[in-house]
């Protein structure tokens, strides 16, 4: 059964610093892996998608990589502002039942 | 303006009475979603549908009904049966292509007293 962690469960930063979530998953035969956002009380917003061809996507000051073999995959923020203040999941989708699997998230809080 | 609709926003409801949750998408994708968020517990899977006219349990679909008629539309009915329905409720689609992206709905938060 796949299973997607994301460690720490919350994050503190000052502005403008440089930072990465870590998301880790057990079952190397993934299809994709998204990357989402969250601000309280909404729905979630689709940041970035990995196929399990590629090696990374960016997207403004956001890149995520995805190491397959190693069932790792990271979101990379590139100096931090408050608005980046929020939620962020990770979850693979494997194809099979066509479900997604979802980590719990990192609360992330970007320190004015 | 492509996307998915949930209504209303926030529902309170007597403990004992059925509710229905609206989710309509525009943009023709086949497969839904529900999902059920609490505080601490991540998304878990209550239903999904990836075609119209059929639907499959997920990992929570106790108390829970859905029904698939048009494309567009995946209501999800909170039947007396679910023991803690408090919670905020997303619902999702599934592009196909190739990419199989999944968008989410705003969400509605319901409340059972």
């Amino acid at each position: 059964k796949q299973e997607v962690t994301q460690i720490p469960a919350a994050l503190s930063v000052p502005e403008g610093e440089n930072l990465v979530l870590n998301c880790s998953f057990t079952d190397s035969a993934i299809y994709n892996l998204q990357w989402f956002r969250q601000d309280p009380g909404k729905g979630l917003t689709s940041l970035l998608l990995i196929q399990s061809s590629q090696r990374e996507q960016t997207s403004g000051r956001l890149n995520a990589s995805l190491d397959k073999s190693s069932g790792r995959s990271t979101l990379y923020i590139a100096a931090s502002q408050p608005g980046d203040s929020a939620t962020y999941l990770c979850a693979v989708f494997t194809g099979a039942n066509s479900k997604l699997t979802f980590g719990k998230g990192i609360t992330l809080s970007v320190r004015p | 303006d492509g996307g998915i609709t949930q209504s209303p926003k926030y529902l309170f409801r007597k403990e004992g009475q059925n509710v229905t949750l609206s989710c309509e998408q525009n943009l023709n994708h086949d497969a839904m979603y529900w999902y059920r968020q609490d505080p601490g517990q991540g998304l878990r899977l209550i239903y999904y549908s990836q075609i119209v006219n059929d639907f499959q349990k997920g990992d929570i679909a106790e108390g829970y009904s859905v029904s698939r008629e048009k494309k567009e539309s995946f209501p999800l009915t909170v039947t007396s049966a679910q023991k803690n329905p408090t919670a905020f409720y997303l619902c999702a689609s599934r592009s196909e292509g190739g990419f199989y992206e999944q968008y989410f709905g705003p969400g509605t938060r319901l409340t059972v007293t």
